[in-house]
């Protein structure tokens, strides 16, 4: 098991909430990332971080926003939430290559309803 | 759209059978990597080639990676009703993972 934690597993809440889904790793690792998948789909990059201070939009447009203040902790947060946004949220981590991209530890993943 | 694509969609097959699942790829990589994911769980990396290698095996896992046809394919021998699992590539290139639909792979006891 990778020492990469999500909580919660499972959220369902009512439209407009706000809600923060928290991710965190043990491993030192700079990079992060979150993804969002649907059930029987592939998983599409809607956040990155190389590090502390920085945050990146990936290939799928988010409404989501992401924060890091520390290496550990890589939280997303919908300031309103909706029901597109019902999906299984997955987030990940993994070393700095010079070249290339090393393997991804994944977290369990949060499955958010949007009711 | 996507980089990565498996083939095919679902497989299924018997306990001890070897199960070949192919990934095919349109860009060029810097490496090509394989990882399952059990239902409703987070993915484990299974096992990564790089694009200046040809094959690669991990235990019971044999992957090729065919630059000049974008292609790749995971062989798990000798399955078991453990290896049922979703199985997805993923190409890596400027600095992202970009993953393919999956595979559905269901080893019958």
């Amino acid at each position: 098991e990778a020492d990469i934690y999500q909580t919660p597993r499972y959220l369902v809440i009512g439209t407009g909430k706000k809600i923060t889904l928290e991710c965190s790793q043990t491993m030192g690792h700079d990079k992060m990332y979150w993804y969002q998948q649907d059930p029987g789909m592939e998983l599409h990059l809607i956040h990155y971080s190389y590090g502390v201070n920085s945050t990146e939009k990936g290939d799928l447009s988010s409404e989501s926003t992401v924060s890091r203040i520390r290496t550990e902790h890589f939280p997303l947060t919908l300031e309103s939430a909706r029901p597109s946004h019902t999906s299984q949220y997955l987030c990940a981590s993994s070393e700095v290559l010079v070249i290339g991209e090393n393997e991804q530890f994944f977290g369990p993943g949060t499955r958010l309803t949007v009711l | 759209s996507q980089q990565g694509e498996e083939d095919p969609q679902a497989l299924s097959i018997q306990e001890g059978e070897n199960a070949t699942m192919n990934c095919s790829y349109k860009t060029s990589i810097n490496n090509l990597q394989w990882y399952r994911q059990n239902s409703g769980r987070g993915l484990v990396h299974l096992i990564l080639i790089r694009s200046n290698e040809r094959e690669k095996h991990s235990g019971r896992l044999r992957v090729t990676l065919d630059t000049s046809k974008k292609s790749s394919s995971l062989l798990i021998t000798a399955s078991r009703a453990a290896d049922t699992a979703s199985y997805f590539c993923a190409t890596g290139a400027n600095s992202k993972l970009t993953f393919g639909k999956g595979i559905t792979l269901s080893v019958r006891p």
